[in-house]
């Protein structure tokens, strides 16, 4: 009974492919996000869905777009992928009204080559 | 700038100490703070949440604190077991729907 899921779990590709990552959700939210965690361990938002609509893009490269064709799911879609794309990429959701609380998934390793 | 710093970068301990691991943000003007753990290779896993209007939140043997005026949050772990090994991400969010800004862990070693 997974909450929040990401299929693959490991993504290796040649630099210059387009690949898509999925998540979908069971929770129940209306909200869901992808951020991205670098070599480094550091986590930042790319991108956030309400209800199938975009509410957050940060200044992330248009080679990327998240695609959401329900409230339960939010795909990322890459293209031409660079070495720099390589990261862990987790999917989030969060609950509704106060609490404002995320769940992630458990990541999709992606590794350029 | 909106800015979430975490110390120490890391931290050992032996087995059984009560510990203490620090988060601070440079704009104090949270919604709120979320404390996460993440095992080498996982996910993140939401450990406590605590609300701009509230001071702590305990879970067990962990309590986080908070202090939006210092912009200040603290986690304490009583009793450390090798199984509380990982590394430890704080988190703000300014607005509700926002996004989380994160700091930069605190990877935690409890040696038996």
């Amino acid at each position: 009974d997974t909450a929040v899921s990401q299929t693959p779990k490991y993504l290796v590709t040649q630099m210059g492919n387009d690949k898509s990552i999925k998540c979908e959700q069971n929770l129940g939210h209306d909200t869901m996000y992808w951020y991205k965690q670098d070599s480094k361990k550091f986590l930042k938002i790319m991108f956030s869905y309400n209800n199938k609509e975009l509410i957050i893009n940060e200044t992330v490269p248009n080679r990327f777009s998240p695609k959401s064709p329900d409230k339960a799911h939010l795909n990322l879609h890459i293209n031409s992928l660079e070495l720099g794309d390589s990261a862990v990429y987790f999917c989030a959701s969060r609950t509704s009204g106060g609490a404002n609380e995320q769940f992630f998934g458990p990541g999709t390793r992606l590794t350029v080559l | 700038k909106q800015e979430v710093t975490q110390i120490p970068a890391a931290l050992s301990v032996p087995e059984g100490e009560n510990l203490v691991l620090n988060c601070s943000f440079t704009d104090s003007a949270i919604y709120n703070l979320q404390w996460f753990r993440q095992d080498p290779g996982k996910g993140l896993t939401s450990l406590l949440l605590i609300q701009s209007s509230q001071r702590e939140q305990t879970s067990g043997r962990l309590n986080a604190s908070l202090d939006k005026s210092s912009g200040r949050s603290t986690l304490y772990i009583a009793a450390s077991q090798p199984g509380d090994s990982a590394t430890y991400l704080c988190a703000v969010i300014y607005n509700q729907g926002g996004k989380l800004i994160f700091g930069q862990g605190t990877e935690l070693s409890v040696k038996p």
